[in-house]
């Protein structure tokens, strides 16, 4: 058990676009979510922790009126990239986890290419 | 705020080899540390998950060990097989949940 599926895996859109990118936790109920951006031979850094019904916590440095979190229930947060430009190109990764200190299950990522 | 650090960046080993992968961090207060395999594209596979009260996981061909004294965690696999090639990530969870990662370690192993 605990599957999470992220999807699209692959999106390229144009400079100015919004793009939602969503997280599904196939399997079990997923109270906490989180959201990763991963940059080429980087480590993953995290941007936000969303839990269930609330408001995400974003990191320090991360504009939350640029990438919106929505978790609106125990399956399912999107991430959406708003007014995307090229350095937002990046790898975004999802994790679900029970709770918050239970272990994090990742989704495949999705890579976005802004042109 | 903690570092986590992971060295070589790169390895590269015949097959039937031990590999040998470090990762140090600054602060000794973790909940746990966690090993990652990633591979190309993907997400992360969880390999091992070691408590902070533990010194050390086994599952099949990985070990992986902690000293939180001195702010060290070493996986090893032994007898290294090329699916085995892969970027390693170790990642340490704080008391908040939050995991703070290495940069990785990417493993190749020749046939």
């Amino acid at each position: 058990g605990a599957v999470v599926s992220q999807h699209p895996s692959w999106v390229i859109c144009k400079s100015g676009t919004s793009v939602k990118i969503e997280c599904r936790s196939l399997d079990f109920q997923a109270t906490t979510m989180f959201w990763y951006r991963q940059f080429p031979k980087q480590s993953l850094m995290l941007m936000a922790t969303s839990n269930e019904g609330s408001k995400a916590t974003y990191e320090q440095g991360v504009e939350k009126d640029k990438f919106l979190i929505n978790h609106a229930s125990l399956t399912l947060s999107t991430l959406t990239v708003t007014s995307a430009h090229p350095e937002d190109s990046s790898f975004y990764i999802c994790s679900a986890s029970r709770g918050s200190r239970q272990p994090q299950h990742f989704g495949d990522g999705t890579r976005l290419s802004i042109l | 705020k903690q570092e986590v650090t992971q060295i070589p960046a790169a390895l590269s080993v015949p097959e039937g080899e031990n590999l040998v992968l470090n990762c140090s961090f600054t602060d000794s207060a973790i909940y746990n540390l966690q090993w990652f395999r990633q591979d190309p594209g993907k997400g992360l596979t969880s390999l091992l998950l070691i408590q902070s009260s533990q010194r050390e996981q086994t599952s099949g061909r990985l070990n992986a060990s902690l000293d939180k004294s001195s702010g060290r965690s070493t996986l090893y696999i032994a007898a290294s097989q090329p699916g085995d090639s892969a970027t390693y990530l170790c990642a340490l969870t704080d008391s908040w949940g939050k995991l703070q990662f290495g940069a990785g370690t990417q493993v190749v192993v020749t046939p």
